[in-house]
């Protein structure tokens, strides 16, 4: 069974300029998630997904962030225009089961210079 | 607000030292999960407890909930320079369905 995808890995751009961040979640998990991690800490939820319904988006910064999972399958996350502090890693995940156990993809390491 | 606390934050141990990392919260959750994330990579889980007072074992990893339901514990026997990564806990949010709370993450260095 393939994992969660994203890509790219890494990403460099410049303060104001535009980023797409792409996801391809565990077939047939209904449920997507992005998070943001910082260094050494655990992730934070930007906004969850039941199919293509943005079910909790209330930690997404909507002035400069935003996402959308077509189909309920593929999900985008794009921040415009990027911010020195938006500088982490913007982790997918997707979950299955009674606990919600979730699957994370490698992420990607954004740098804002 | 529902809040999990790990401890300690950094650890870095020799190789075949035991170790513990603590989970705790004023809250009570109806389960929890452990994750490992090693660098450059998502975290992956490790188990999930699910019944207060539950001891879980995972080769090496042994995972126990509190009784009361607000803590859990990861002790690691004889750690392996493998072990190295950031440990986190995750337990659900009341009142939200699939949606997890994450803790504050333990950083653990084995060294060889």
């Amino acid at each position: 069974e393939a994992g969660v995808v994203q890509s790219p890995r890494y990403k460099i751009i410049e303060k104001k300029q535009p980023v797409a961040f792409w996801c391809n979640p565990i077939s047939g998990h209904n449920t997507l998630y992005w998070y943001l991690q910082n260094l050494g800490q655990g992730p934070e939820l930007l906004i969850r997904y039941e199919n293509e319904e943005a079910v909790d988006d209330s930690q997404l910064p909507k002035d400069r962030f935003s996402a959308e999972r077509l189909k309920g399958v593929d999900s985008t996350l794009k921040i415009q225009p990027a911010e020195l502090g938006d500088s982490a890693v913007y982790l997918c995940a997707s979950s299955f089961g009674q606990y919600n156990e979730q699957f994370f993809g490698p992420g990607t390491r954004l740098t804002v210079l | 607000t529902q809040l999990l606390e790990q401890s300690p934050q950094f650890l870095s141990i020799q190789e075949g030292e035991n170790l513990t990392v603590y989970c705790n919260s004023s809250s009570v959750f109806s389960s929890l999960q452990w994750y490992r994330q090693e660098p450059g990579e998502g975290p992956v889980l490790l188990v999930t407890v699910v019944t207060g007072g539950e001891v879980k074992k995972l080769k090496r990893l042994t995972f126990q909930f509190g009784d009361a339901r607000k803590d859990s514990s990861l002790h690691i026997t004889a750690a392996q320079p493998g072990d190295t990564g950031l440990y986190l806990c995750a337990g659900p949010y009341r009142g939200a369905t699939n949606k997890l709370i994450f803790g504050t993450g333990t950083l653990l260095a084995v060294q060889p």
